[in-house]
């Protein structure tokens, strides 16, 4: 069964204090990881998708990684705009049904 | 429109009523997904279709629940007999094809009472 695991749960920056979000994975063969950020009483919005270990992409503050058991998503100067729930997701090769399994989400809180 | 459409945004239902949900797709996007978001819980995959088929029904939590796709577009979510259970944010999200991205929409906020 695959299984997506995010850590840590809640983060408090203060504006300007880097930091790094991880998310652990188990999946039968990765198809793709993909990031997402949601605001509150938002749907999730996308943000990277990850194929292959040792890609990175870049937006602005925000840096995803990818190893063959977890993704980073770095967060460099972060502002109070940056504040949201951040999610990671899975999608396996062997998936029919083509769905994301979603981990819990970090939610992160910049102070100015 | 440019992006997923839900409606309707909120809904207030009585316990044991019929409940549609309804999600228009991005223009041109002919995969479609389901997924409930409850308080305090990850996203829960509902269901999935490509084009107007449904090749995975796997994560319908009960026979009350049931989805169709018509014209590959519009996507309607029906909750029949709702129980409070039932209350959660409902989201619809597409992509261009499979294996790639999905977007969502801003989902519906189903309350059972």
């Amino acid at each position: 069964e695959d299984q997506v695991t995010q850590s840590p749960e809640a983060l408090r920056l203060q504006e300007g204090e880097s930091s790094s979000l991880n998310c652990s994975y188990t999946v039968s063969g990765l198809r793709g990881l993909f990031w997402y950020r949601q605001d509150p009483g938002k749907g999730p919005e996308f943000l990277f998708t990850l194929y292959s270990a040792g890609e990175e992409k870049e937006k602005e503050r925000l840096k995803a990684t990818l190893t063959k058991k977890e993704s980073f998503l770095h967060i460099t100067a972060p502002k109070p705009e940056d504040s949201a729930t951040y999610l990671c997701a899975v999608q396996a090769a062997n998936n029919a049904g083509n769905m994301l399994t979603f981990g819990g989400g970090t939610r992160l809180m910049v102070k100015p | 429109g440019a992006g997923v459409s839900q409606s309707p945004s909120n809904k207030v239902t009585e316990k044991g009523k019929d409940v549609e949900l309804r999600c228009d797709p991005i223009s041109g996007h002919t995969a479609l997904y389901w997924y409930r978001q409850s308080l305090g819980q990850g996203l829960e995959f509902l269901i999935y279709f490509q084009g107007n088929s449904a090749p995975d029904k796997s994560g319908l939590p009960s026979d009350r629940f049931s989805a169709e796709r018509t014209g590959g577009s519009v996507s309607t979510l029906t909750i029949q007999r709702t129980q409070q259970e039932d209350s959660a944010v409902y989201l619809c999200a597409s992509s261009v094809q499979m294996n790639t991205e999905a977007f969502f929409g801003q989902g519906t906020r189903l309350t059972v009472v």
